[in-house]
């Protein structure tokens, strides 16, 4: 079925280098998105999201850009430091589905000193 | 606030045991939702409410069982525990309307093992 899915399960990354987290979705009418940082043993924690109408959003140090032509998008983490080693989610809704998320598996984020 | 409030935080059960898994939230939210997360993998959406009274299933609802008679609480009920049923699970809540209406608070999650 038609689902979330992340390019990779693990990235690593030095410390105050920028980080690069992709994720593939397949369904056209997804309508938004989300991005979720979960620490070990605790719950997801959203980061940023972002609607199917724009490209690009930015945050504190984080920016998701978003291309519905090839149904992908991206987190972008600048100056990665050690508190940002986390599994990172993206998650999407489908319009008209009752606003309900569904996950990508995640990818490990790693930063190295 | 306290936000999404999950207990208990981890709990062993014996394979054909009940239990429930207890869920409040405090920010007058009405939807809440139950996920379950298996190692190295997403979420899983296993029962929604949009308000209380109102309880759906989400993709995975077989061997779970939900209840709403309140805006504030949305247990989880395991039936007959088996193996397949160790993860740890996640219950959030959203409001609706205005700025980060799709946006989930989630608790911390409890942690379930079925031996």
């Amino acid at each position: 079925g038609e689902s979330v899915g992340l390019h990779l399960p693990t990235l690593s990354v030095q410390e105050g280098d920028n980080s690069i987290i992709n994720c593939a979705y397949s369904n056209s009418a997804s309508d938004y998105f989300i991005w979720y940082k979960q620490e070990s043993g605790k719950g997801p924690q959203f980061i940023i999201d972002i609607r199917s109408n724009m490209d690009k959003r930015q945050g504190q140090r984080v920016t998701v850009l978003l291309n519905k032509t090839v149904k992908h998008l991206s987190l972008q983490i600048a100056a990665t430091q050690p508190g940002d080693s986390a599994v990172y989610f993206c998650a999407e809704i489908v319009s008209g589905s009752a606003r309900q998320l569904t996950f990508g598996s995640g990818t490990q984020l790693t930063v190295l000193p | 606030n306290a936000g999404v409030t999950q207990t208990p935080k981890f709990r062993i059960l014996k394979i054909g045991q009940s239990m429930t898994l207890q869920c409040a939230q405090d920010m007058n939210h009405n939807y809440m939702y139950w996920y379950r997360q298996d190692p190295g993998m997403g979420l899983k959406l296993i029962y929604y409410s949009v308000g209380a009274g109102i309880t759906d299933k989400g993709e995975v609802p077989n061997g779970y069982n939900v209840s709403r008679s309140t805006t504030e609480d949305f247990p989880l009920r395991l039936e007959l525990a088996a193996p397949s049923q160790t993860s740890v699970y996640f219950c959030a809540s959203r409001g609706t309307g205005g700025p980060g209406a799709n946006v989930l608070t989630f608790g911390a999650g409890s942690r379930l093992t079925v031996l």
